[in-house]
């Protein structure tokens, strides 16, 4: 099963800046996703990370706030854009191999906190 | 779009009692998958199913996939402390597509 890593692993930022976070997988996978978790609740798509082309954004989420870069099937990055108290959550990343039977795997997560 | 419902939303159990949860889907599933995770953690895949009215067994966990494939289930047989955490399914209708995740069940056994 792919190995993901994520980091940072938390942080603690002022409102009004930007925080990048980046995901990196230690295999080739053709599907990335990036998700927002609040504590104790469900995880909620934000967006999925397409290589070389715009990510797709799902209701509610928009590259402005978030933006997305893809430039390997191994690598991406969400952005966490003009930062509020609202932004604080736990942002996922997640990877899976294009397939039928192919699971999703999980970062540790990014434990984002905005003052 | 789907929606995907996941009930209870908690659940309390005695040590050595049994757990379930369930997952419903508005749209035929092709397959379905089952993580779990722990306080503090990020979800961890269990199983994946993907025939019409399979079960699949873990240990003292058992899981079904609906004749419709629009449903399933999560059993664990005489839970143990070490089993506790949140349980999430997630559906997905088209092979390639993305799966939508149930709101999870959030598990606590008391020893």
């Amino acid at each position: 099963s792919a190995v993901i890593s994520q980091k940072p692993s938390r942080d603690i930022c002022q409102r009004g800046t930007s925080l990048t976070i980046q995901c990196q997988v230690d295999s080739q996978v053709t599907m990335m996703f990036w998700y927002r978790q609040q504590p104790g609740q469900s995880l909620t798509l934000i967006a999925t990370a397409n290589q070389g082309s715009e990510a797709t954004y799902e209701s509610g989420f928009v590259i402005d706030k978030f933006p997305i870069s893809r430039p390997n099937l191994t690598f991406s990055t969400l952005t966490v854009s003009n930062m509020s108290p609202e932004d604080s959550s736990i942002y996922l990343c997640s990877a899976r191999t294009y397939g039928s039977n192919q699971p999703q795997h999980f970062g540790d997560g990014t434990r984002l906190s905005i003052l | 779009g789907q929606q995907v419902m996941q009930i209870p939303q908690y659940q309390h159990v005695q040590e050595g009692e049994d757990f379930t949860t369930y997952c419903n889907s508005s749209t035929t599933l092709s397959n379905i998958q089952w993580y779990k995770q722990r306080p503090g953690g990020h979800p961890v895949f269990l199983i994946q199913l993907v025939k019409s009215g399979e079960v699949k067994k873990q240990k003292r966990l058992t899981f079904q996939f609906g004749e419709a494939k629009k449903n399933s289930s999560l059993h664990i047989t005489a839970t143990q402390t070490t089993d506790v955490g949140t349980y999430f399914c997630a559906g997905r209708n088209t092979n390639a597509g993305k799966s939508t995740f149930g709101d999870g069940t959030t598990l606590t056994v008391k020893p």
